[in-house]
């Protein structure tokens, strides 16, 4: 079956750039979207269509998406972004990745 | 604005059944798939079902199929799921989320969802 891989975790520091990845299997051939998660509250879209971003998204978020692997990149963090990331794709059916955590520190 | 508002989670020992709505408002529900995602404590999201607006189409994750039924009524702009046969396992924040067309694509994304509703399997 189809799976998307993240890594577990992501550490940065303020300022800096941050990339979190997402693997599957000729995942470039397919729509991947991005979606953050603080503690305690629901996720939020943070990227469509691969590297669209809803209004109200700040322009240091944004994705890319080749051959097997998709990124988010965040630049300039702040630790506001502190939290989960999940990269979601298709096959027959909607998939999530694990994860990954990020921390701003 | 968009609001999407889960409700009937609750503690269930195992095997027994349960009933979650998702009530929405802010936009023309009728006229988009809607979908319900799950993440137990600590742990990731799931995909757990998707409708599609008019009702006719629904598919489920393998692990649910055959004993969650995702129904809508558009009359009242409300999502349900029923669920039974219930196993610990099924534990988890259970998230309604809105589609962006009325049928289930591939190039769909889940926007927004709701606060989510707990459902707690144990005996």
């Amino acid at each position: 079956s189809f799976e998307l891989t993240q890594p577990p975790s992501v550490s940065v520091s303020p300022g800096q750039t941050a990339n979190i990845t997402c693997s599957g299997v000729n995942l470039g051939d397919k729509f991947v979207f991005w979606y953050q998660q603080k503690p305690g509250q629901s996720p939020v879209l943070l990227i469509y269509q691969d590297n669209k971003r809803p209004s109200g998204i700040p322009e240091r978020f944004s994705g890319s998406n080749s051959d097997n692997t998709a990124t988010l990149t965040i630049s300039g963090t702040q630790a506001l972004d502190d939290g989960d990331y999940y990269c979601h794709s298709w096959d027959t059916r909607a998939v999530f990745g694990g994860g990954t955590k990020l921390t701003v520190l | 604005e968009v609001l999407l508002l889960e409700s009937g989670g609750g503690s269930v020992e195992p095997g027994g059944s349960l009933r979650l709505s998702c009530e929405a408002s802010g936009f023309i529900f009728k006229n988009y798939a809607m979908s319900w995602v799950r993440q137990a404590p600590g742990k990731g999201l799931e995909w757990v079902s998707t409708i599609s607006a008019g009702g006719s189409t629904v598919d489920y994750a393998d692990s649910v199929k055959g004993r969650f039924t995702v129904s809508r009524d558009n009359s009242k702009s409300t999502l349900f799921v029923h669920m039974s046969s219930l196993r610990v396992e099924d534990t988890a924040f259970y998230y309604c989320a809105k589609g962006t067309s009325a049928v289930i694509t591939p190039g769909d994304w889940f926007d927004p969802w709701g606060q989510g509703t707990l459902v707690a399997v144990s005996s």
